[in-house]
């Protein structure tokens, strides 16, 4: 039982490239979020997914796009990466039922745009 | 509109103090939940608790207490003879239980450091 799951752990990547981050888990929940962390701000929701074939946006949806690509995998794509974007990545689920129940977390993606 | 406020941005102690880590937060919705994690050096976020609004119980799990106030608007946390593993920045966090636009949306306070020294 291995819980949150993402790759990659560290990405470096030059403005205007694009990168898929993705993020698994393996406790059958329903619910997946995805947060970036910066500096003195916490943690800023981006998307998340509240059940399977879902997305809603969160506080800072700009600049991604989401996939639930099923119950188990969602994933975060940045089309054409700015240095804003410079950040630590993570990953959430909570389950089984609503969203209210407590967020388990990945191990983050360090990414950097250069 | 919701919003979680954690006045210390730092907190420094030596080991066997106790500190408290304040919370206090703003929603317009009647039942919510509010957690506390937290995020040791290595970086992982770990759940520490989860309060409903409707219970206003205080909970302690060993050397860790939370106070909830509803009628303040908070959701204090206490550490008993702090340790130097206890050395982690600490997270209070607030979502809707029902429906409406803040549905599924967990808002994180900024964080308070804890330094604790031997």
């Amino acid at each position: 039982n291995a819980g949150v799951t993402q790759t990659p752990k560290f990405q470096v990547l030059k403005t205007g490239q694009s990168m898929t981050l993705q993020c698994a888990q393996d406790m059958n929940h329903n619910s997946m979020y995805w947060y970036r962390q910066d500096p003195g701000m916490g943690l800023r929701l981006i998307y998340y997914s509240a059940s399977e074939g879902t997305t809603d946006k969160g506080e800072v949806p700009n600049g991604y796009n989401v996939s639930r690509l099923n119950k188990r995998e969602f994933s975060l794509r940045l089309e054409s990466a700015a240095p804003s974007q410079t950040s630590v990545y993570f990953c959430a689920s909570s389950g089984p039922g609503t969203v209210s129940y407590e967020q388990y977390f990945g191990p983050g993606t360090r990414l950097t745009v250069t | 509109a919701q919003k979680v406020t954690q006045a210390q941005t730092e907190i420094s102690v030596v080991e066997k103090e106790d500190v408290t880590l304040d919370c206090v937060y703003e929603t317009r919705d009647t039942t919510y939940y509010l957690f506390w994690y937290k995020q040791p050096p290595s970086g992982e976020l770990v759940f520490l608790i989860r309060r409903n609004s409707f219970d206003e119980q205080n909970e302690i799990s060993g050397r860790y207490s939370w106070n909830f106030q509803k009628s303040t608007s908070s959701f204090n946390f206490t550490i008993t003879a702090s340790q130097v593993v206890d050395s982690a920045v600490y997270f209070c966090a607030l979502i809707p239980a029902r429906g409406g636009t803040s549905y599924g949306k967990l808002t994180f306070g900024q964080g308070t450091i804890l330094t604790v020294h031997p």
